[in-house]
């Protein structure tokens, strides 16, 4: 089946504890990136990555790192969660090419307290 | 700086009339525009999408349109069925931003019977 796998679902956490949320597709699309989604905001796109080892900063990307060295996989790094980290996560990927829609996973909440 | 707005953060329709979901757009630069779908516990799923060249486009129960000189878009839904019952995300890109999607902040529909 295709999809895009996030783990952990849930997770709470305390400020300053470093953390890593992963995110794998299986269709081999070369596009990726991360939103976060807060009430009254909608999604914000935090980062993405056109390719292996490409990735550029979207709408919101401080406090947060990523890495691209597998196609299928890009983790989405907090080194040291504030509360205002808290929100719920979504991982996406498409096919290049501009206009393919964006297939999104199921989502992470996350807690810092 | 909200460049996609969606003004109605609930709407309420009878299951088999039409649902009329709107959405405006501040960036005259944005040239395509989607619907998502997103039940609860799940990612968004993409709907429909149209491209700025045209003012209309049609799936099934669902017919986007799209007013360039007024920078509004707006999703129609026809029958309503309680299964549509969602949140839904108007987006909008520009071409050659590597397929950056600004997001409204979503407009919760509710099917009753």
């Amino acid at each position: 089946e295709a999809q895009v796998t996030q783990n952990p679902r849930y997770l709470i956490t305390v400020t300053g504890k470093k953390l890593t949320v992963t995110c794998s597709q299986n269709m081999n699309h070369e596009y990726m990136s991360w939103y976060r989604q807060d009430p009254g905001l909608g999604l914000r796109q935090i980062y993405y990555s056109m390719n292996v080892e490409v990735t550029d900063k979207g709408d919101v990307p401080e406090g947060y790192k990523v890495s691209r060295k597998e196609k299928r996989n890009f983790p989405l790094i907090l080194e040291s969660p504030s509360p205002n980290q808290t929100s719920l996560y979504f991982c996406a990927s498409r096919p290049s090419g501009y206009q393919e829609t964006q297939y999104f996973g199921p989502g992470t909440r996350l807690l810092v307290l | 700086d909200q460049q996609v707005k969606q003004n109605s953060p609930s709407l309420s329709v009878q299951e088999g009339r039409i649902s009329i979901l709107n959405c405006d757009y501040t960036n005259s630069m944005f040239d395509y525009f989607l619907w998502y779908k997103k039940y609860p516990a799940e990612g968004p799923t993409f709907l429909i999408s149209i491209s700025s060249i045209k003012d209309k486009n049609e799936d099934g129960r669902f017919t986007v349109f799209l007013n360039k000189s007024a920078k509004h878009l707006s999703l129609h839904i026809v029958p309503s069925q309680p299964g549509d019952s969602a949140v839904y995300f108007c987006a909008a890109s520009v071409t050659g931003t590597a397929s950056k999607l600004t997001f409204g902040t979503g407009t919760r529909l509710q099917v009753t019977l």
